[in-house]
């Protein structure tokens, strides 16, 4: 299955926090991309990092990428409420055309 | 740049009505547009590949007839439900890929989605 696990679920931290997500998969991948969903909303493209690429970086947010484990991070640093949404990170399906979301992390930051 | 727009954001209608969703993209040409599902608290359900000027490709257990797809244009899919009954409700999410460049290193632009209530 091309469809990345996210863990854990659910988050809860405070404004200021750093919150950190995985996602783990099986099948052998060209890229991973995160994306983020507003409660109700459609999904905004976050970040994607090639099976090349060890890191990368974008403003408050860091991805890893570890191939030989077959699971990624996602790092948001210094929480802020507006950062409470679901993250989904998101693989390409096996004809190469769609992408297939895992189930995401319910993140939650208070103030 | 790179916007999709999804067309209605919320309708509620009868059993047994049709209901057409408009999927737009209103500065890049996509000649490939993706139906997803979500069901409450749940990931996102691929449904459908639309191509345009050919047939869709569902996926597995995705009813063809049920939930019919065009892709007319470089800029438009729509997704209509037939003959809604209340188990269709849900949040349908359109999702496009700029048609240029090979798919894999590009991310998918999605809508807001439509909010389907079958009553």
């Amino acid at each position: 299955s091309q469809q990345g696990e996210e863990d854990p679920q659910a988050l809860s931290i405070q404004e200021g926090e750093n919150a950190t997500m995985n996602c783990s998969y099986k099948t052998s991948i060209n890229n991973l991309q995160w994306y983020r969903q507003n409660s109700g909303r459609g999904l905004v493209h976050l970040i994607l990092i090639r099976s090349n690429e060890r890191e990368k970086h974008s403003g408050r947010l860091r991805v890893t990428l570890d191939t030989s484990k077959k699971s990624s991070s996602l790092l948001i640093t210094a929480s802020r409420a507006a950062d409470t949404a679901s993250y989904f990170c998101a693989l390409r399906n096996q004809a190469g055309t769609a992408l297939i979301f895992g189930k995401g992390t319910t993140l939650s930051v208070s103030s | 740049g790179a916007v999709v727009s999804q067309h209605p954001s919320w309708v509620i209608c009868k059993s047994g009505t049709s209901v057409k969703i408009e999927c737009r993209s209103l500065d890049f040409q996509a000649t490939t547009m993706f139906w997803y599902r979500q069901f409450p608290k749940q990931s996102l359900m691929l449904m459908a590949t639309s191509n345009e000027g050919s047939k869709a490709t569902y996926e597995q257990g995705v009813e063809k007839d049920k939930f019919l797809i065009n892709h007319a244009s470089l800029t438009l899919s729509t997704l209509t439900v037939t003959s809604a009954h209340p188990e269709d409700s849900s949040f349908y999410i359109c999702s496009a890929r700029d048609g240029q460049g090979p798919a894999g290193g590009q991310p998918q632009h999605f809508g807001d989605g439509t909010r389907l209530s079958i009553l």
